[in-house]
């Protein structure tokens, strides 16, 4: 069953822009990842977040952890072109074996 | 890196027949394998755990018998679909734990299965 719920589904913006995909999830959680896959590609792992963390940068990402809301947030700023992808947030359940995806956005940049 | 290469990256075969995707992690051993499908504008969803030796773990409305897995090594991990079906077409992702690695998990490329 899929662990988390992403919102938007789908989001469309202007280069230059930042764009925030939220993600939610049901259980508790050791850590959190975000990944990228660009259309009918691999996952490409972006940055993980573990559960006494808030807030974590890489780049241009910025991730953010509510565990009490069970939610966490991808913000990328300064968004390009070459960011148009879908991403995904994932879990491991609390036996730390396979991951768990949400349902994914689908980012669209606009040059 | 822990890298897991996967192949073919795409298929096309026809109705009744089987396809076979390998995993194979290049530069570490592979205890455990997880197996994704994807269909078109959806997420990934797991369909079996293969751990080396033992049989496979299926999640419910998987059918075993259709989706064969074999992990006879600790480097290779194969899925087969038998008797495809167009309704099989999708894209399949194969995922490993990289002992180690605090939460680390690599990927494979994918394979893209079409079944006409």
């Amino acid at each position: 069953s899929q662990q988390g719920e992403e919102d938007p589904q789908a989001l469309s913006i202007q280069e230059g822009e930042n764009a925030t995909m939220n993600c939610s999830y049901k259980t508790s959680i050791n850590n959190l990842q975000w990944y990228r896959q660009n259309s009918g590609r691999g996952l490409v792992h972006l940055i993980l977040i573990r559960s006494n963390e808030r807030e974590k940068h890489s780049g241009r990402l910025r991730v953010t952890l509510d565990t009490s809301k069970k939610s966490s947030s991808l913000l990328i700023t300064a968004s390009r072109a070459a960011d148009t992808a879908s991403y995904f947030c994932a879990t491991p359940p609390g036996n730390n074996n396979d991951m768990r995806f949400g349902a994914g956005t689908r980012l669209t940049v606009k040059p | 890196g822990a890298v897991v290469s996967q192949h073919p990256s795409r298929v096309i075969c026809k109705s009744g027949t089987s396809v076979k995707i390998e995993c194979r992690s290049l530069d570490f051993q592979a205890t455990t394998m997880f197996w994704y499908r994807q269909f078109p504008k959806q997420s990934l969803m797991l369909m079996a755990t293969s751990n080396e030796g033992s049989k496979a773990t299926y999640e419910q409305g998987v059918e075993k018998d259709k989706f064969l897995i074999n992990h006879a090594s600790l480097t290779l991990s194969t899925l087969t679909v038998t008797s495809a079906h167009p309704e099989d077409s999708s894209f399949y992702i194969c995922s490993a734990r990289v002992l180690g690695v605090p939460d680390g998990y690599t990927f494979g490329s994918g394979t893209r299965l079409t079944v006409v």
